[in-house]
């Protein structure tokens, strides 16, 4: 079956570095991403989207990486603020949208 | 801007008894879901609603519960016998279009539901 998993649970960085958080996919069939940003007590917020037929995809402050031979996708932050500090899922979308179990990021200032 | 809004923001209930968690998606979106995240774990898919039908549902999504678009704004879940490990964050999603196209599903802040 689907299955995404997050390689880190927790990220810990020193405001104004870049952030990279990272998480692997099984289905190769999958061809929609998602990285939703949760912070505490809300729901998931979405973030930044990529397709299948694309390897990168920026937006602000955020860019999205799909690596489909190996079934990677990362989000990277550029100058992480306070403000960023949430926990990071990774979403996939084939006949329904799987979840990663998160990374939480920890801005340090 | 428009949001997802969901009500009550924490339910409390008895082991048994049947809950309504309520939703009002962005008013002109037209694919409505249900998630749950249970504490500390994924956000866990449960169903998927589009013109006035279920379109997807997870294994989670058994028979105890059910989704209702009562009237042109509200989406109900409903789960008809509560059990303790029914716990968790119920959240509401709404896209214009669907998943699987370059849409976006827009969640609502939860509802917290705890069994007892």
């Amino acid at each position: 079956g689907e299955s995404v998993g997050l390689h880190l649970p927790t990220l810990s960085v020193q405001e104004g570095d870049n952030s990279i958080i990272n998480c692997a996919y099984s289905n190769s069939a999958s061809d929609y991403f998602i990285w939703y940003k949760q912070e505490s007590g809300k729901g998931p917020q979405f973030i930044i989207d990529i397709r299948s037929n694309m390897d990168k995809r920026q937006g602000q402050r955020v860019t999205v990486l799909l690596n489909k031979t190996v079934k990677h996708l990362s989000l990277q932050i550029a100058a992480t603020q306070p403000g960023d500090s949430a926990v990071y899922f990774c979403a996939c979308a084939g006949n329904m949208l799987t979840f990663g179990g998160g990374t939480r990021l920890m801005v340090k200032p | 801007e428009p949001e997802v809004t969901q009500t009550p923001s924490h339910q409390v209930t008895q082991m048994g008894q049947e809950v309504i968690l309520r939703c009002v998606p962005i008013s002109n979106h037209l694919y409505f879901y249900w998630y749950r995240q249970i504490l500390g774990q994924k956000v866990e898919f449960l169903v998927s609603f589009y013109n006035n039908e279920i379109s997807e549902k997870s294994e989670i999504f058994d028979d105890q519960f059910s989704v209702e678009r009562p009237d042109g704004s509200n989406f109900t879940l409903k789960i008809r016998s509560t059990k303790l490990e029914d716990s968790a964050m119920y959240f509401c999603a709404s896209s214009e279009i669907g998943w699987g196209s370059t849409d976006t599903q827009y969640f609502g802040p939860g509802t917290r539901l705890t069994v007892l």
